[in-house]
């Protein structure tokens, strides 16, 4: 069975400070892993994505993520907060041969200025 | 063209009420799926339809009816629903639906029970 952890429900920063999720998974598989962000009232969009290609992930507006096998993690970070940062952001496992996405139970980060 | 089309945006309704949701991608992918989001926590999976066919029900009340007309339409019929059913249901596609896959999500239908 597949699992998510994300260990912060609320992460809050200041514009221009670094940013950091943080995701733990359980996974039977080699697996799939995301991270999605949900503005509110909106979608969800894709960050990143990780495929068993390489462990560092790029993704849009800065993010990026490092899959860590050893300790079953999928931290998010970016360098640099910006207030259009603000959201929910959820972490997603995806096991080999099931088609059903198992969804963290997302993390709210609020940006000061 | 990564985009997820829902209709309508919000949508009101008695509890005597039928209405239909609709979602429509444009990007051939052969999977497409309906999740329900109740405020402050993920997405739920409902459904999900791969190549035209339902594959997954994920023990779905019967006043929720999905429907695939073709791969690029996918609705969601409701009847009789609950007040406990107001939330944001979001559709999503992906390319086959096999689990590499990245699914690609609509903005969601706002639904109120009244």
């Amino acid at each position: 069975a597949q699992s998510v952890t994300q260990l912060d429900s609320h992460v809050s920063v200041s514009e221009g400070t670094p940013v950091l999720l943080r995701c733990n998974y359980s996974s039977s598989y080699s697996p799939s892993l995301f991270w999605y962000v949900q503005h509110p009232n909106k979608g969800l969009q894709l960050l990143l994505k990780y495929t068993s290609a390489a462990t560092l992930v790029k993704g849009i507006n800065g993010f990026e993520a490092e899959f860590k096998k050893s300790e079953t993690s999928f931290h998010l970070t970016k360098p640099s907060a910006h207030m259009s940062d603000a959201a929910e952001y959820f972490c997603v496992v995806s096991d080999t041969g099931r088609r059903a996405l198992t969804f963290g139970s997302g993390t709210r980060l609020q940006v000061q200025p | 063209d990564t985009e997820v089309t829902q209709t309508p945006k919000h949508l009101v309704m008695g509890m005597t009420n039928k209405k239909s949701l609709k979602c429509e991608q444009h990007m051939g992918h052969r999977a497409m799926y309906w999740y329900k989001q109740k405020a402050k926590k993920p997405p739920e999976l409902m459904f999900v339809y791969s190549y035209e066919k339902l594959s997954i029900n994920e023990s779905v009340p019967s006043r929720f009816s999905p429907e695939c007309p073709n791969s690029s339409l996918l609705n969601l019929h409701l009847h009789a629903l609950q007040p406990e059913d107001s939330a944001l249901y979001l559709c999503a596609s992906s390319q086959d639906g096999i689990s590499t896959d990245t699914q690609y999500f609509g903005p969601g239908t706002r639904l109120t029970v009244l």
